[in-house]
């Protein structure tokens, strides 16, 4: 049980265009879900915690305007990086927690802009 | 601000040793601290997850303990295996989970 899927796995995108990623919790019920930014041989950074229904919370030094979140169901969050540029090439992974402390990870996202 | 640190950042091992990755976190404030897995390009595997009550947890050949007091986990991989390769990663959870910056581990034949 608590499986969560990522959509896309990768995508490529030229400069300028919004891509979009999917987290789903496929077998539970998510209140909060959490995304997370990879840099190559870098370890996770937390970028943004979503509760369903609400805002996110974006930690100190993501941009919300660039990183737009929704949370609009208990089993989907959504990642729509905007206007997105070579910097914002990296590894996105998404987490669920249904209501306990442990997080279920997904399988990631790699974004390539060129 | 809770941080959290990993050491070694890397090891190299002959196949068969036992191995212990080390884990500090600043904040003992934690609900659980957790011990991931990933292979390279690869999302996160969790391995063990040890409650704040506890003191270790055990799967197979791994063992991980805490020491909340003195903000430290190990994990101790037993008889280490090609296959074990990969970067073991640790995260403390204060509600929201801070990882560590990773050991990458790297086991011959």
């Amino acid at each position: 049980g608590a499986v969560v899927s990522q959509h896309p796995s990768r995508v490529i995108c030229k400069s300028g265009t919004s891509v979009k990623i999917e987290c789903r919790s496929l077998d539970f019920q998510a209140t909060t879900m959490f995304w997370y930014r990879q840099f190559p041989k870098k370890s996770l950074m937390l970028m943004a915690t979503s509760n369903e229904g609400s805002k996110a919370t974006y930690e100190q030094g993501v941009e919300k305007d660039k990183f737009l979140i929704n949370h609009a169901s208990l089993t989907l969050s959504t990642l729509t990086v905007t206007s997105a540029h070579p910097e914002d090439s990296s590894f996105y992974i998404c987490s669920a927690r249904p209501d306990s402390p442990e997080q279920f990870f997904g399988p990631g996202t790699r974004l390539t802009v060129l | 601000k809770q941080e959290v640190t990993q050491i070694p950042a890397a090891l190299s091992v002959p196949e068969g040793e036992n191995l212990v990755l080390n884990c500090s976190f600043t904040d003992s404030a934690i609900y659980n601290l957790q011990w991931f897995r990933q292979d390279p390009g690869k999302g996160l595997t969790s391995l063990l997850l040890i409650q704040s009550s506890q003191r270790e947890q055990t799967s197979g050949r791994l063992n991980a303990s805490l020491d909340k007091s003195s903000g430290r986990s190990t994990l101790y991989i037993a008889a280490s295996q090609p296959g074990d390769s990969a970067t073991y990663l640790c995260a403390a959870n204060t509600d929201k989970l801070i990882f560590g910056t990773g050991t990458r581990l790297q086991v011959f034949p």
